[in-house]
């Protein structure tokens, strides 16, 4: 199994609501990611999970709140978004976040519209 | 401030031939490299990687060059496929971050049959 799943696969929101993005991975990954893609634009690292730990912040707002329940799982909490925070949000994983360099496991991505 | 840039945003190519995607970076402390390839409604996934001991990287149709002294990297696929049609990222890391990836904007390939 080599597969990142990533759910919702498309969420439409409002500027008060507020919502979670999913990600789950179960190749014994020890490191999990948060990555923002616009629309011809690079992704953009948000957030890095380290055994289950918050090693990477890229001085994103608070409005987004990561959490890794357990070393399979990752969530996005999402609250009073912007119009602008309307983006593809990519999870990855690999086998951990540094001493070994490899490729990350990319999941579909779930494309946020926030209203 | 792009660390990782790729000038082309598009290339279009005939079946057989060979497709060459280039890409520069500016960080000396990049030491690895990946190419991933993405198509529409997919996350990106990994096709080839280089580190910055070597110049040359080959696998199959598709190989890695690296020139450290221009920060220069490109992607040759020979021969081109359709099925290659895709958004091709280059991408790099510092080892003392590890796996924390700077990805390029994207070249968009076309392989025209």
């Amino acid at each position: 199994d080599t597969e990142v799943t990533q759910t919702p696969k498309h969420l439409v929101m409002g500027m008060t609501n507020k919502k979670s993005l999913k990600c789950e991975q179960h190749m014994g990954h020890r490191a999990m990611y948060w990555y923002k893609q616009k629309a011809k634009k690079p992704p953009e690292l948000m957030f890095v999970y380290s055994y289950e730990k918050l090693s990477i912040n890229e001085s994103v707002p608070s409005r987004f709140s990561p959490e890794c329940p357990n070393s399979s799982l990752l969530n996005l909490h999402l609250h009073a978004l912007q119009p602008e925070d309307s983006a593809l949000y990519l999870c990855a994983s690999t086998y951990r976040d540094r001493g070994v360099n490899g490729e990350l496991f990319f999941g579909e991505g779930s494309r946020l519209t926030v209203l | 401030d792009q660390q990782v840039k790729q000038n082309s945003p598009s290339l279009s190519v005939q079946e057989g031939r060979i497709s060459i995607l280039n890409c520069d970076y500016t960080n000396s402390m990049f030491d690895y490299f990946l190419w991933y390839k993405k198509y529409p409604a997919e996350g990106p996934t990994f096709l080839i990687s280089i580190s910055s001991i070597k110049d040359k990287n080959e696998d199959g149709r598709f190989t890695v060059f690296l020139n450290k002294s221009a920060k220069h990297l490109s992607l040759h696929i020979v021969p081109s496929q359709p099925g290659d049609s895709a958004v091709y990222f280059c991408a790099a890391s510092a080892g003392v971050e590890g796996n924390k990836l700077v990805f390029g904007a994207g070249t968009i390939l076309r392989v025209k049959s």
